[in-house]
């Protein structure tokens, strides 16, 4: 079975662009979460989405914005871009969807390093 | 809210030593407990986990035991080796969310 899958692995922009990143979660799951890691802040929830709804929110600015397709397939949006927003972004994806059971254990994958200039 | 506190490191240690990273955690609940390990330029491997009280998770040689009357999920090997030298992170939480320690670094000398 393929693993989670993020695209693209590297991308540069400059600020005030927007960016797309995407994600294909293992086949078969239907949440797909999203991280923010920097050395500063650490790892940082962004969003959650199951069934198209996104169900968990972070502590982030407007500016985030996820969804999620009807295949699972997820992609998050980043407008206005700050040098800040500089991270590796952490997409995961979970075979189920409700409570915090065993099994619904998270698989990441290998992320979008994104640097603003 | 919900939290966790991890020991920052970095860590260095030799092969063969005993390693110890300490976790706590903070949570309205009984959150399921993980310890994941990141290997320069990738994502994030689940090491392993527990879900309730005494729990012990286990994998490759580590261990952590689930301690609910301390809040604690302390990682543990008997006896490192130069590939584990890696950023080890304790987190809670479940499908819907994780929430991550500050993480630990890691680096095993031959």
């Amino acid at each position: 079975k393929a693993g989670v899958t993020q695209t693209p692995r590297y991308l540069i922009k400059t600020r005030g662009q927007q960016v797309t990143l995407s994600c294909s979660p293992i086949s078969g799951h239907r949440s797909v979460s999203w991280y923010q890691q920097t050395p500063g802040q650490g790892l940082q929830f962004l969003f959650e989405y199951f069934s198209e709804t996104q169900r968990n929110k972070g502590n982030f600015p407007g500016r985030f914005s996820g969804r999620q397709f009807s295949n699972s397939r997820s992609e998050m949006n980043v407008s206005t871009l700050e040098l800040g927003d500089s991270a590796l972004y952490l997409c995961a994806s979970s075979p189920l969807g409700q409570g915090r059971e065993a099994k619904n254990i998270q698989y990441f994958g290998a992320g979008t390093r994104l640097s603003v200039l | 809210g919900d939290s966790v506190t991890q020991m920052e490191g970095p860590v260095t240690l030799s092969e063969e030593a005993f390693l110890t990273i300490n976790c706590t955690y903070t949570a309205t609940g009984y959150p399921s407990l993980f310890w994941y390990v990141q290997y320069p330029g990738e994502g994030l491997q689940l090491l392993l986990k527990a879900t309730k009280a005494d729990d012990k998770g286990s994998n490759k040689g580590f261990e952590a035991t689930y301690r609910k009357e301390t809040t604690s999920f302390h990682l543990e090997k008997g006896s490192v080796q130069v590939s584990d030298s890696a950023v080890y992170f304790c987190a809670q939480g479940g499908s819907e969310k994780l929430v991550f320690g500050k993480g630990t670094k890691l680096t095993v000398n031959p």
